[in-house]
């Protein structure tokens, strides 16, 4: 069954670094986004991205953040100057359609731990 | 506002045990679409099941089942005969029209012991 795969599964990072979390979406969808998890909190979106361009993004997404589709496969969530506070899960996702346009299903990646001490 | 309430933050139960773990949504709008999502230990989210707000219809999947009632702005779901290896974090969440963004509520972690 197709999957999203995310790369690294675990990064430890020093605050002030850049970091890059990978992503490989489902080959034939084209929505795509990234969430992140707390430890111990709610999954939070932060953007979507359709048609090399940002739909929607949170509050959360600042200027730290930006979301790339370099090639055809990969997409990827940059931070640019990490925090301890951006230590979190961050899960990658996809979905054929928007989710909210026809209720598609969101598919999940297995997410990559980001630890920033 | 659009918010998701999963007011059971931790069940424990024996294995066959059926248990159902709650979920009450808030939203203006007329369409919208609920899910849940299962994170087991090693971290993943799996998709369980999507909705539509125009399907009041109750779903059974083996021993999953889900019981929408938009009467009471209910989403529950209902484990019957539990397994160790339903336990995880169960999250619902609740996706408007028009938009992408997924919101969950902050989850119900069930423990099935054997």
């Amino acid at each position: 069954e197709p999957e999203v795969t995310q790369t690294p599964s675990h990064q430890v990072t020093q605050m002030g670094q850049e970091v890059i979390l990978r992503c490989v979406p489902i080959s034939n969808h084209l929505y795509f986004y990234w969430y992140r998890q707390i430890l111990g909190q709610k999954v939070e979106f932060l953007v979507s991205f359709y048609n090399n361009e940002i739909s929607e993004k949170s509050e959360i997404f600042d200027d730290q953040f930006s979301v790339e589709r370099p090639d055809g496969s990969n997409f990827t969530l940059k931070i640019r100057s990490t925090k301890l506070e951006d230590s979190a899960m961050y899960f990658c996702a996809s979905s054929p359609r928007a989710g909210g346009f026809s209720g598609n299903t969101i598919y999940f990646g297995e997410g990559s731990w980001l630890t920033v001490v | 506002a659009q918010k998701v309430t999963q007011a059971q933050t931790e069940i424990s139960v024996v294995e066959k045990e059926d248990v159902t773990l709650d979920c009450v949504y808030e939203t203006r709008d007329t369409t919208y679409y609920l899910f849940w999502y299962k994170q087991p230990p090693s971290g993943e989210l799996v998709f369980l099941i999507r909705r539509n707000s125009f399907d009041e219809q109750n779903e059974i999947s083996g021993r999953y089942s889900w019981n929408f009632q938009k009467s009471t702005s209910s989403f529950n779901f209902t484990i019957t005969a539990s397994q160790v290896v339903d336990s995880a974090v169960y999250f619902c969440a609740l996706c408007k029209q028009n938009t992408d963004k997924l919101i969950f509520g902050t989850g119900t972690r069930l423990q099935v012991f054997p």
